[in-house]
């Protein structure tokens, strides 16, 4: 059955660190994968995607995600957080076949508090 | 703009009481989703549409029940059967590219936020 981890619920880390955000998943085919970030009572906008290609993707607003087969992860990292990063980031599975086709499969939430 | 909206933003029932969530998009996406966000426990999906007048079951469709009429609708129904329905629900649309497989990405709404009293 498809599955997602993300490890640490609450994260807290200065303003101007880096930033690590892990996820690792459990999917038996070529997976699409996902990072979604959310604001308080707000939707899920899409910070960056994985299909194929290039396992380093970029995304928004200077986010970066490595997909890493061997160890079923696809970790999210940004080398200087500001404070407006604080947010919850969900990680997300994904295929477009079988009888998955379509849907998503999301981690439980990476919440991330930023100190000044 | 393009995009999804979800009506009301925030909803009161009590208990017993039936209660529909709206979903409009203007994307024109071929399949709609609703999830719904409970506080640690990420987003789990309800129900879910690929095409107008077809719609599956998620993992929680107990106590919910949906229609797909029109491509750009796709509305939720809270029935009194859903024994804990104080939750964040989420719509989301996603495009089909002719003659490939759904991509999986997902544009979602702001939120429908629905307190039993």
């Amino acid at each position: 059955a498809q599955s997602v981890t993300q490890p640490d619920i609450h994260i807290t880390v200065s303003e101007g660190a880096s930033l690590e955000l892990r996820c690792n998943y459990s999917y038996g085919a070529t997976p699409y994968l996902f990072w979604y970030v959310q604001s308080p009572g707000q939707g899920l906008q899409l910070l960056l995607k994985y299909f194929s290609g290039d396992t380093l993707v970029q995304g928004i607003k200077g986010f970066e995600a490595e997909f890493k087969r061997s160890q079923s992860s696809f970790n999210l990292r940004k080398p200087s957080v500001h404070w407006s990063d604080a947010a919850e980031y969900f990680c997300a599975v994904g295929a477009d076949r079988g009888s998955t086709l379509g849907r998503l499969y999301f981690g439980r939430g990476t919440q991330l508090t930023v100190w000044p | 703009d393009g995009g999804i909206t979800q009506s009301p933003k925030y909803l009161f029932r009590k208990e017993g009481q039936n209660v529909t969530l709206s979903c409009e998009q203007n994307l024109n996406h071929d399949a709609m989703y609703w999830y719904r966000q409970d506080p640690g426990q990420g987003l789990r999906l309800i129900y879910y549409s690929q095409i107008v007048n077809d719609f599956q079951k998620g993992d929680i469709a107990e106590g919910y029940s949906v229609s797909r009429e029109k491509k750009e609708s796709f509305p939720l129904t809270v029935t009194s059967a859903q024994k804990n329905p104080t939750a964040f629900y989420l719509c989301a649309s996603s495009i089909r590219p002719p003659g490939q497989g759904f991509t999986g990405e997902l544009f979602f709404g702001e939120g429908s936020r629905l307190t039993v009293l």
